[in-house]
């Protein structure tokens, strides 16, 4: 069974509009991490924001919000203010347990965001 | 600070031959990982290590694959006998210490088995 899963393989937006990147997870583990990463073109992994699942605000780093929402197994990134650089791939990916050993990081396929001048 | 560093950026090798993909971490980071990724999916997990030891290799597919990281800062993933299947990009990433930490990856290497 797929843990994570992103169900828009593309989305476009209007560049200064808002857009959410869906992402729903499966885990029966009660302590787990959910985070968003980018990849442009140029290939690399970025880092945009996490939310543990015992935090009780959704986490915001600048433009980037994740809609956390527990009993629906949700973690939606919304980003405000599109700009044509947020172009890219964005993953969604869930680490299991909070112990050294013996845990799952795994990532969704992806959603590649286009914004539109 | 210099961020996570991989060698070579591509890789080209036929079939049957072996490869060595090197991984620079960014300093201080104790935990380094490995991940594939195939054209259009996401990174699949391969190993992971804690200083010098894997603490965890589940993701490799098979004995072929083999990681080290002799003195807990540089790793290199090692393939032996390449098959056209192994072609990806093989990503790495590093975080501070332990595996809840936030990790940063590094730019990747296109290994491409003809």
């Amino acid at each position: 069974a797929q843990k994570i899963t992103q169900t828009q393989p593309g989305m476009f937006v209007q560049e200064k509009e808002a857009v959410t990147l869906d992402c729903t997870y499966d885990t029966s583990d009660p302590s787990y991490g959910l985070f968003w990463y980018k990849q442009p073109s140029s290939g690399e992994m970025i880092f945009l924001i996490y939310q543990g699942s015992y935090d009780q605000q959704n986490a915001t780093e600048g433009r980037y919000s994740l809609n956390f929402q527990k009993a629906r197994k949700s973690a939606n990134l919304v980003i405000s203010a599109s700009q044509l650089g947020d172009s890219a791939m964005y993953f969604c990916a869930m680490r299991e347990g909070y112990s050294d050993y013996g845990q799952n990081f795994v990532f969704g396929p992806g959603t590649r965001l286009s914004v539109l001048p | 600070g210099a961020g996570v560093s991989q060698t070579p950026s591509n890789k080209v090798t036929e079939k049957g031959k072996y490869v060595e993909l090197r991984c620079d971490p960014i300093s201080g980071h104790t935990a380094l990982y490995w991940y594939r990724q195939s054209l259009g999916q996401g990174p699949e997990f391969l190993i992971y290590f804690q200083g010098t030891g894997a603490a965890d290799d589940s993701g490799l597919p098979n004995d072929r694959f083999f990681a080290v990281r002799p003195e807990g800062s540089v790793s290199t993933l090692k393939i032996q006998r390449t098959e056209r299947g192994d072609s990806a990009v093989y990503l790495c990433a590093s975080s501070p210490g332990q595996r809840t930490d936030t990790q940063y990856f590094g730019p990747g290497t296109r290994l491409t088995v003809l």
